[in-house]
């Protein structure tokens, strides 16, 4: 099993700033098959990059993902309001699929 | 729009059963893998199962021999029963399309259904 560990576990930044969260997984990734996920309280996840650094549709071009290997980066250039959630990285390169454990973006 | 409604949570003794059912709209379903995900309270997000496009399933260890995923392409929908549930698979469970196997991500999720197993 894949296991993905993300850092940091809080990030406290102010409207306006950069974000920049990584995902480190315990053994490489091949065929880019890394994604980012965003969950607002009381909400579902919502697929932002896919392929490591594929936007989803209708997802701003602020979020953008980087990477390869064992190691990769979601950074959100600005900070809108509605962007302060959790965060979490998936693979779907093998069997079980796995998550990190988030990344809380909070508003400082 | 491609829409997922999942049902059929409840509260459950340890060793009850339950079946969920997850209702898709909005795109061609039997065109599309799907799989159920689940999340803990206060958890992080877990892979439970998968079905493919002719049936194939997967299971993670934890509910191996215990859950069973399901499609009924005609009915546009998907379930999973779960049996012999312990304290440990109460959660959120999800239902996404894609997310099945290796090389698909789940791209579309329902907003959930609680299951609780208590005594």
């Amino acid at each position: 099993e894949i296991v993905l560990t993300q850092s940091p576990g809080t990030l406290s930044l102010s409207p306006g700033e950069r974000a920049t969260l990584s995902c480190r997984a315990s053994q490489s990734i091949r065929d880019r098959y890394l994604a980012w996920y965003q969950q607002r309280r009381g909400q579902a996840p919502r697929l932002l990059i896919y392929d490591f650094s594929t936007r989803a549709a209708g997802i701003p071009d602020r979020f953008s993902g980087s990477g390869s290997g064992t190691d990769f980066t979601l950074t959100i250039s600005r900070l809108e309001p509605e962007d302060f959630a959790v965060y979490y990285c998936l693979q779907y390169d093998s069997l079980p699929q796995t998550f990190g454990q988030g990344t809380k973006v909070e508003i400082k | 729009e491609a829409q997922l409604v999942e049902s059929g949570g409840g509260v459950v003794r340890p060793g009850g059963s339950l079946r969920l059912s997850c209702e898709a709209s909005g795109f061609s379903f039997d065109d599309h893998g799907m799989s159920w995900f689940r999340q803990g309270p206060g958890k992080g997000l877990e892979w439970v199962s998968g079905i493919n496009l002719i049936g194939d399933t997967r299971y993670a260890d934890s509910v191996k021999g215990r859950f069973i995923i399901s499609r009924d392409n005609a009915k546009k929908s998907l379930y999973l029963q779960m049996n012999s549930l312990r304290a440990e698979d109460t959660a959120l469970y999800y239902c996404t399309r894609g997310g099945h196997f290796t090389s698909w991500y789940p791209g579309v999720w329902g907003r959930g259904t609680t299951v609780t197993v208590s005594s």
